[in-house]
């Protein structure tokens, strides 16, 4: 079965970068694109980007253009995605999800990673 | 900026029947959108239930639809159980390579 496997809770200092993976197994990686989508506390889902697994293309929100990176490692079937210049409003959940149908549309889900941004 | 929006919160007796909708500030909703829905409980990542306008993801079960309503896509629950209380949010495909997620729908069995 399809399983998404992220990286542990992370807790980091305003300015800093952090990088959370995203490990799929159940299926062919490079077959399905990944989306990261983040939830503030008490807040709704944000979608922040999506990456082809297969080329490595990426489509962002416009927000995050400037401090987000995600790349993927065919030979570990792993996502990354990192965030730079880290702000208190930067804490939140934040999850990797697998297209089905349509690319960046998620519909598998990881298990979520929280970071902490705080002084 | 496009602007997805729900009801905020939403109510149901056991047994009822309730529909969310999802509607986009720049016009009507159509499957062109592949309007996707998720339910989330407290603590938990989300769940798919529907995807591609009406197409129940995995072990979703049947009392759970999804279609377009006039210019808006649509979620209904058919029989709402207890365990349906959660978080409902939709997401829309934009321009054909940016997703908008609606604010949510909490809704309430009593």
């Amino acid at each position: 079965q399809v399983q998404l496997v992220q990286s542990g809770g992370e807790e980091k200092k305003p300015g800093a970068s952090v990088k959370v993976s995203c490990k799929a197994s159940g299926y062919t990686f490079s077959s399905y694109g990944i989306s990261w989508v983040r939830q503030a506390p008490g807040q709704g889902l944000e979608w922040m980007g999506w990456i082809s697994t297969y080329n490595g293309n990426t489509n962002s929100a416009q927000k995050f253009q400037d401090r987000l990176t995600m790349t993927t490692d065919t030979s570990t079937s792993t996502v990354y995605m990192e965030l730079r210049s880290l702000k208190s409003d930067d804490t939140a959940i934040y999850y990797c999800a697998r297209d089905v149908v349509v690319a960046g549309i998620p519909v598998y889900w990881g298990q979520g990673t929280l970071v902490l941004v705080s002084s | 900026q496009t602007v997805v929006t729900q009801e905020p919160s939403f109510s149901v007796s056991p047994g009822g029947t309730v529909t969310l909708t999802c509607d986009l500030s720049s016009g009507s909703v159509s499957t062109n959108y592949y309007p996707t829905w998720y339910q989330q409980t407290p603590g938990q990542a989300p769940r798919t239930l529907i995807y591609s306008t009406n197409t129940r993801s995995s072990g979703v079960p049947d009392r759970f639809s999804g279609s377009i309503l006039g210019n808006k896509a649509a979620l209904t629950i058919t029989g709402a159980q207890a365990d349906d209380e959660a978080d409902y949010y939709c997401v829309l495909y934009i321009d054909g390579d940016t997703l908008v997620f609606g604010g949510g729908t909490r809704l309430t069995v009593l």
